[in-house]
């Protein structure tokens, strides 16, 4: 089946470490994208990229950063920078316009300690 | 400046009682109107794309409509597993992100 998987479910960090999360996808979209999402407000986007090797800053990229080496993976790191990092983070993908609908990953939700 | 809100925040609904949710937006040319459900823990579902004022869309208990300037998620008789965020979001000419609403949580008692 063709769809979105993001790793790990659930991550815990202690202060002033960077994590990774993945983010593949087997769609072959060509776009993919980042966003946080905290109650309360609606997601909000981090990074995306539209083609292998380019990605571009969303709204809220201070903090976190992302490469697109292939183009089936965009994963995401949370540095020690982003001051206030506990939140859902979602991953989506779609054909690179606002014309057709994101398809969304299961979510990862980061805790810090 | 480029707007998605919706409305009501949170709504609770008996089951069977038919209701609207709504979503305004703002954007310089619409290149779609997108209906997501979220479940808590879960990534977003989609829903619907509208594209133009008047388009309907419809599955299951399900309809959305689109006019000019706001888009209805019109809910009919709804069941306990209709419970969940509904979230929209608007594709504009001036930009390939999407502008997401904060969404309405929505309620269905037995």
């Amino acid at each position: 089946d063709g769809g979105i998987t993001q790793s790990p479910k659930y991550l815990f960090r202690k202060e002033g470490q960077n994590v990774t999360l993945s983010c593949e996808q087997n769609l072959n979209h060509d776009a993919m994208y980042w966003y946080r999402q905290d109650p309360g407000q609606g997601l909000r986007l981090i990074y995306y990229s539209q083609i292998v090797n380019d990605f571009q800053k969303g709204d809220i990229a201070e903090g976190y950063s992302v490469s697109r080496e292939k183009k089936e993976s965009f994963p995401l790191t949370v540095t020690s920078a982003q001051k206030n990092p506990t939140a859902f983070y979602l991953c989506a993908s779609n054909d690179g316009t606002s014309y057709n609908e994101q398809f969304f990953g299961p979510g990862t939700r980061l805790t810090v300690l | 400046e480029d707007q998605v809100t919706q409305s009501p925040e949170a709504l609770r609904l008996q089951e069977g009682e038919s209701s609207s949710l709504n979503c305004s937006y703002t954007v310089s040319g619409l290149r779609g109107l997108f209906w997501y459900r979220q479940d808590p823990g879960k990534g977003p579902e989609f829903l619907f794309t509208l594209y133009s004022a008047g388009e309907e869309k419809e599955k299951e208990r399900l309809k959305a409509t689109l006019t000019k300037k706001e888009s209805f998620l019109h809910i009919t008789a709804p069941k306990p597993e209709d419970s969940a965020t509904y979230l929209c979001a608007a594709g504009s000419y001036n930009t390939d992100k999407l502008i997401f609403g904060t969404g309405t949580r929505l309620q269905v008692f037995p």
